[in-house]
């Protein structure tokens, strides 16, 4: 089974501040890792797939980058709308699918 | 759009069979999944079928006892769960592959399930 790990576990910025997590993978899972974002009460929602991927309707301040077992998600000015906690997920070597514990996005 | 139903509250080795009504799209051709997430915990993936239904995967601390399906005929997934633990309390999200993969681009808005006597 593949674990990935995040870091730091929470991210204390405030809006228009550069906000940078990291996904690191026990093994490596090529460019196959995800992240999600998800507010209190919602559904995750997919922000970026295949490590760099920007998904549908999702803003350019959102960009993935990485590779084999270090990946980070980098938002590049925060929106108040984007404080919420931010998952990796890995499909390189499934089953099983595997999630990251989560970082946490909060104001600072 | 997907809409899931069926959560509630259920005694310890009880079951519970939770469905997730699709539209908007043509559900045989994509993975679908579940996800759950225990209160004030991160997501555990449970369980993926493909399109076809024919390739079924678990987590294995589900394998043995829940069971996924789905009927593409009336673009529904399932998941029936039995012999509950208090340890499987938790929202449980459906969630649909995007293309051909187990990244997940859209979700239901989860239903509840509560293992307690």
């Amino acid at each position: 089974e593949i674990v990935l790990t995040q870091s730091p576990a929470t991210l204390s910025l405030s809006p228009g501040e550069r906000a940078t997590l990291s996904c690191r993978a026990s093994q490596s899972v090529s460019s196959y890792l995800a992240w999600y974002q998800q507010k209190p009460g919602q559904a995750p929602r997919l922000l970026i797939y295949d490590a760099s991927n920007r998904a549908t309707g999702i803003p350019a301040r959102f960009s993935g980058s990485g590779s084999g077992t270090d990946f980070t998600l980098t938002i590049s000015s925060l929106e108040p709308e984007d404080f919420a906690v931010y998952y990796c997920q890995q499909r390189s070597n499934w089953p099983p699918i595997t999630f990251g514990p989560g970082t946490k996005v909060d104001i600072k | 759009q997907l809409l899931e139903s069926g959560g509630g509250l259920v005694q310890p080795g009880g079951s519970l069979r939770l469905s997730c009504a699709a539209s908007g799209f043509t559900s045989s051709s994509y993975a679908m999944s579940w996800v759950r997430q225990a209160p004030g915990k991160g997501l555990e993936w449970v369980s993926t079928i493909s399109g076809s239904g024919g390739s079924t995967y678990y987590a294995d601390s589900v394998k043995g006892r829940f069971t996924i399906s789905r009927d593409n005929s009336k673009n529904t997934l399932f998941l029936q769960i039995n012999s509950l633990r208090a340890e499987d309390t938790a929202v449980y999200y459906c969630a649909k592959g995007r293309a051909t993969t187990v990244f997940f681009d859209y979700w239901g808005q989860g239903t509840l399930v509560t293992v307690s006597s």
